[in-house]
């Protein structure tokens, strides 16, 4: 069946441009989830969504991200004002509950 | 919180050769250790995991071994093949996701 789908696959934007990260989860997915990769580092843990849980935001760097999940199924990272140290590959994951992680392809943003 | 640390940050192999990567963990409590592959261009993919009341654990030419006194896990690949060429992760968690803390990665290279 379908995978985690994230769009853009590659994102390019100006230093103090805003952007928004797309993520559509396995259908039925109840968790989501989103990581921050940066260049030979490992998965940096950003947000968490659970059902219609308050969203586990403990991973988020500065008050310039955010993230909402719409409808329980897909959800959108928001990157203000964005800055160079923000370039990475944003990845998305989905999960039952607890059982493995599911990840999508990520996005590839660069912040000129 | 959770630190995990893995070793090497590459390794390069003949092909047909094993390839082990080692990681550690601080948190006596975490019970659960995947290990991913991501292939250049992916998101990152399950491929074996442990739960802390196992020692080892096989699935054809990968394996993994636990040591919870020492703390620490391996990923072992026996007769290595090209198509093994990826960066693998590890990762650690106290059986929740939202917990899940992955070691830096260890890009491996079989070469033919």
């Amino acid at each position: 069946g379908a995978g985690v789908s994230q769009s853009p696959s590659n994102k390019v934007t100006e230093k103090g441009k805003d952007v928004e990260l797309r993520c559509d989860p396995i259908s039925g997915h109840t968790a989501l989830y989103w990581y921050r990769q940066s260049l030979g580092q490992g998965l940096e843990f950003l947000i968490y969504f659970q059902g219609n849980s308050a969203p586990d935001k403990s991973g988020l760097p500065s008050d310039r991200f955010s993230a909402e999940r719409t409808g329980g199924s897909v959800s959108t990272l928001t990157i203000q004002r964005t800055q160079q140290e923000d370039s990475a590959v944003y990845l998305c994951a989905s999960s039952l509950d607890d059982s493995p992680l599911h990840f999508g392809n990520g996005t590839r943003l660069t912040v000129t | 919180g959770e630190n995990v640390e893995q070793h090497p940050s590459t390794l390069s192999v003949q092909e047909g050769d094993s390839a082990v990567i080692k990681c550690t963990y601080s948190d006596s409590a975490s019970n659960y250790f995947p290990w991913y592959k991501q292939e250049l261009g992916k998101g990152p993919q399950l491929i074996i995991d442990i739960r802390s009341n196992v020692g080892e654990k096989k699935d054809q030419r990968i394996a993994v071994t636990l040591n919870k006194t020492a703390k620490h896990f391996s990923l072992h690949i026996t007769e290595t093949q090209p198509e093994d060429s990826a960066v693998y992760f590890c990762a650690a968690s106290k059986g929740y996701n939202n917990d899940m803390r992955f070691g830096a990665g260890t890009r491996l290279t079989v070469k033919p």
